[in-house]
């Protein structure tokens, strides 16, 4: 079975212009998160979504956005990005959340350098 | 979230075992404990959970205290390959929610 993909691995951007970044959870899969990864705050919470709604949010600004689609794609846009905003962003999915621990599987991220 | 406390850094020598301590004192009768590592520059890597027995898989062995506020990751005959930076999580089963709250984790480096 195909792990996680993110799309595009690397991007390099200016500031104030927007970005938008992919996921494809494993096959079966329903609910996608998004993380945010630097060396100064670690890896952070942005969102996750489950059947095309969002279902939980992490401390950032409205710059950060994210959708997901009928098939369980994801995206996620950056606004007016900032010099901050440079980072591994990471993806993650899991299967239908429900009753029990359940393990999540990460991408291999998609590094943004803002300039 | 229950918080998690680890060291900063192991060495471990290659083929020895190795064995990364979590503690979480706080942790409540609802909250699993996760293990997860990131090796560099990849996505962190889902090992092992438990609730309040030893488990084992092909990865690792995870032993909690019968007062479940310390656990132990066991990675048997650690390899070079073994080099990561290990996040020992605690949270709930989740439901709807899947965030996970990383902390920073125990930078383990295997040596020849």
């Amino acid at each position: 079975k195909a792990g996680v993909t993110q799309t595009p691995r690397y991007l390099i951007k200016t500031r104030g212009q927007q970005v938008t970044l992919s996921c494809s959870p494993i096959s079966g899969h329903r609910s996608v998160s998004w993380y945010q990864q630097t060396p100064g705050q670690g890896l952070q919470f942005l969102f996750e979504y489950f059947s095309e709604t969002q279902r939980n949010k992490g401390n950032f600004p409205g710059r950060f956005s994210g959708r997901q689609f009928s098939n369980s794609r994801s995206e996620m846009n950056v606004s007016t990005l900032e010099l901050g905003d440079s980072a591994l962003y990471l993806c993650a999915s899991r299967p239908n959340p429900g009753q029990g621990a359940v393990e999540q599987y990460f991408g291999p991220g998609t590094r943004l350098t803002v300039t | 979230d229950a918080k998690t406390t680890q060291p900063t850094s192991m060495d471990c020598a290659e083929g020895r075992a190795a064995n990364l301590p979590c503690n979480h004192s706080t942790i409540s009768g609802n909250e699993y404990v996760y293990w997860y590592r990131q090796i560099h520059s990849q996505g962190p890597q889902y090992i092992i959970h438990g609730l309040k027995n030893n488990e084992t898989n092909e990865m690792a062995s995870l032993i909690i205290t019968e007062d479940r506020k310390s656990s132990t990751l066991i990675l048997p005959h650690a390899t070079l390959r073994d080099t990561a930076v290990y996040y020992c999580i605690v949270r709930d089963w989740g439901g709807t929610a899947s965030k996970l709250t990383f902390g920073t984790g125990t930078r383990l480096q295997v040596t020849l």
